[in-house]
């Protein structure tokens, strides 16, 4: 079964910097998909980017972009020029359709924004 | 556009109760799931649907039903409520089934069972 593992339970970043989560995923499937999600305070889970496995090229949406290493089944998350309104709890996740389009979930990873 | 709505969004049951979790979705979205979120843990499936009348079971199926009679509502039934039950329930909808579709999520209901 795939499963998506995120180490990093906590982590923390100053205002203005950058800091980079981590995830990673087991699975012998050669085309799957990879998000990453947003759940702020307010529980509401927020499409943060996503990536397609068959792209080699890294998905960047404005501060956000990846580190997608297939080999390593690797998909790091790095947020610049971090901004208060950015903490919140991160899920990295993993879909294949072929398995009723299930979509696997990492535990998660508190980010703290410090002022 | 009001997206995926849920209702409750806070629940206190006693074992045993049953009761229904609501969702809707107004984007005329044909794939609809339910999840569970427990602490230190991510989502799980619970039950999906890709359709009116067209329901199958996820990772953690036992203990809920689901029906899907038309394409915006898809509800969520514990049929004997169970403290192991307690958790966080998210319903989502995508437009389609391929793996790339972004799906939208509701703002979830805390269940608390007794």
């Amino acid at each position: 079964a795939q499963t998506v593992t995120q180490s990093q339970p906590e982590m923390s970043v100053q205002e203005a910097e950058t800091v980079t989560l981590s995830c990673t995923y087991d699975t012998s499937e050669s085309d799957y998909y990879l998000f990453w999600y947003k759940q702020p305070p307010s529980r509401q889970m927020i499409l943060v980017i996503r990536q397609e496995a068959y792209k080699q090229q890294n998905a960047t949406e404005n501060r956000f972009s990846v580190n997608f290493q297939k080999a390593a089944k690797s998909f790091s998350l790095k947020i610049s020029d971090s901004q208060l309104g950015d903490a919140a709890m991160y899920f990295c996740a993993y879909r294949w359709e072929g398995d009723n389009n299930d979509m696997r979930f990492g535990a998660g990873t508190r980010l703290t924004v410090k002022p | 556009n009001a997206g995926v709505t849920q209702t409750p969004k806070f629940q206190v049951l006693k074992t045993g109760q049953s009761m229904t979790l609501q969702c809707a979705q107004d984007m005329n979205h044909e794939y609809m799931s339910w999840y569970r979120q427990d602490p230190g843990m991510g989502l799980r499936l619970i039950h999906y649907s890709v359709g009116a009348g067209i329901t199958d079971q996820g990772e953690v199926p036992n203990g809920y039903n689901v029906s899907r009679s038309t394409t915006e509502d898809f509800p969520l039934r514990l049929l004997s409520a169970a403290p192991s039950q307690t958790s966080v329930y998210f319903c989502a909808s995508s437009s389609g089934f391929t793996g790339f579709n972004e799906q939208f999520f509701g703002p979830g209901t805390r269940l608390t069972v007794l």
